[in-house]
């Protein structure tokens, strides 16, 4: 089992540039959510599905932001337009449903907005 | 809202000494909690979980403590070695949710 495998492993971008970060879950899980870390609010939601399908982005921080899951296998995290402020650590997780199994992260994706 | 945790304290431990790892909730509707290790440069790494029904679950030298009275959950690792240097986390998560929201994490430095 690979995990859960994130890409890029690290971004640096222009303020005002299109980011799109990717995962891919582990095989057979059917929830998949999309965590940001920073120092200063530390792990926080974003968006999570199940089955492929959003099922809460309340924690989605702007318009910018944009998830998509167009298959069991492949999520995106899109950024449009980015922003100094959206540099951190995005991170991909993913579990099985039913019974509370340990959410799997991904090793993340180091955003840095210049 | 409510929260987990929400500080960043070191804790220093010498080699082959006990670490003992404290969190708080506040979430009375929580009923599923896991602590999580996440080294430099890595993803958090899953080491123990424990439901609200339990009060205390072993693992390889980790030990996870409930107390739901206090709403206060522990993690006690024996004989702490080198690699058991990172930062961890509690989480927890709602009974019939799916948002596990994670504490502000302890930073655990091993001293040999």
């Amino acid at each position: 089992d690979a995990g859960v495998i994130q890409s890029p492993r690290h971004e640096v971008t222009e303020m005002g540039q299109e980011v799109t970060l990717r995962c891919k879950p582990i095989s057979g899980h059917d929830y998949l959510f999309w965590y940001r870390q920073t120092m200063m609010r530390g792990l926080e939601l974003l968006i999570y599905f199940n089955n492929n399908v959003p099922i809460d982005d309340s924690g989605m921080p702007e318009d910018r932001f944009s998830a998509k899951m167009p298959n069991a296998s492949f999520s995106t995290l899109k950024i449009q337009p980015s922003e100094p402020r959206d540099s951190a650590v995005y991170f991909c997780a993913s579990r099985l449903g039913g019974a509370n199994y340990g959410y799997t992260f991904g090793s993340g994706t180091r955003l840095t907005v210049v | 809202g409510e929260s987990v945790g929400l500080h960043l304290p070191t804790l220093s431990v010498q080699e082959g000494d006990n670490s003992i790892i404290n969190c708080a909730y506040s979430n009375s509707a929580s009923d599923y909690f896991i602590w999580y290790k996440q080294e430099s440069g890595k993803g958090p790494q899953f080491i123990i979980d424990i439901r609200s029904n339990m009060d205390k679950r072993q693992g390889q030298r980790v030990t996870v403590l409930l107390n739901k009275t206090v709403k206060h959950l522990s993690l006690q690792i024996a004989a702490t070695q080198p690699g058991d240097s990172a930062v961890y986390f509690c989480a927890e998560n709602p009974r019939r949710g799916n948002k596990l929201t994670f504490g502000g994490g302890t930073r655990v430095l091993v001293k040999p």
